[in-house]
């Protein structure tokens, strides 16, 4: 069973620019979370994704945002970049409810805004 | 909003000796999930712990979680060298609603 990947898995922007990284989770699986991963402030919590609805939000401005699409692919977006962007975007694909079912992460998109 | 802190945060052994790892919370969890990452790749899922009071083994590593599902802890028996890594404890979502949370980590390197 092929694993969750993401693309692109390196990204260098400019500050003001937008950005999309794409998932996309284990086949059948239908739940996609996404993570910002950053040395200071380890790994956040984004928003979940479950069936092409969001079902959570993490503390994040609107400049973030996803979508989820009918074959559960997923997309994250993230407008008017600032440097403090720069991390590590992680994706997890789960078949069910994070938390109550294992989720598996893809390899991440380093996204560096300069 | 539900926090999760890890002890220590850095861990520096020989190989062959043993160790344990913490992750406590003042708020309780449906769930506590502990993964692994290695540089440059995601985590990967150790083990779920769901029952207060329940002791998960995987080989050399065990797993508790609290009584009061507040708390757990990762004990690994002889470390190896292949042990190293960012062990992360997770917790949150599930049919508490919570938002999903992960820890700061505990950074461990295993000489040999």
């Amino acid at each position: 069973k092929a694993g969750v990947t993401q693309t692109p898995r390196y990204l260098i922007k400019t500050r003001g620019q937008q950005v999309t990284l794409s998932c996309s989770p284990i086949s059948g699986h239908r739940s996609v979370s996404w993570y910002q991963q950053t040395p200071g402030q380890g790994l956040q919590f984004l928003f979940e994704y479950f069936s092409e609805t969001q079902r959570n939000k993490g503390n994040f401005p609107g400049r973030f945002s996803g979508r989820q699409f009918s074959n559960s692919r997923s997309e994250m977006n993230v407008s008017t970049l600032e440097l403090g962007d720069s991390a590590l975007y992680l994706c997890a694909s789960s078949w069910g409810m994070v938390g109550t079912y294992e989720q598996y992460f893809g390899p991440g998109t380093r996204l560096t805004v300069t | 909003t539900q926090l999760l802190e890890q002890s220590p945060q850095f861990l520096s052994i020989q190989e062959g000796e043993n160790l344990t790892v913490y992750c406590n919370s003042s708020s309780v969890f449906s769930s506590l999930q502990w993964y692994r990452q290695e540089p440059g790749e995601g985590p990967v899922l150790l083990v779920t712990v769901v029952t207060g009071g329940e002791v998960k083994k995987l080989k050399r590593l065990t797993f508790q979680f609290g009584d009061a599902r507040k708390d757990s802890s990762l004990h690994i028996t002889a470390a190896q060298p292949g042990d190293t890594g960012l062990y992360l404890c997770a917790g949150g979502g599930g049919n508490y609603g919570q938002n999903f949370v992960f820890g700061p980590g505990t950074r461990l390197s295993v000489l040999p």
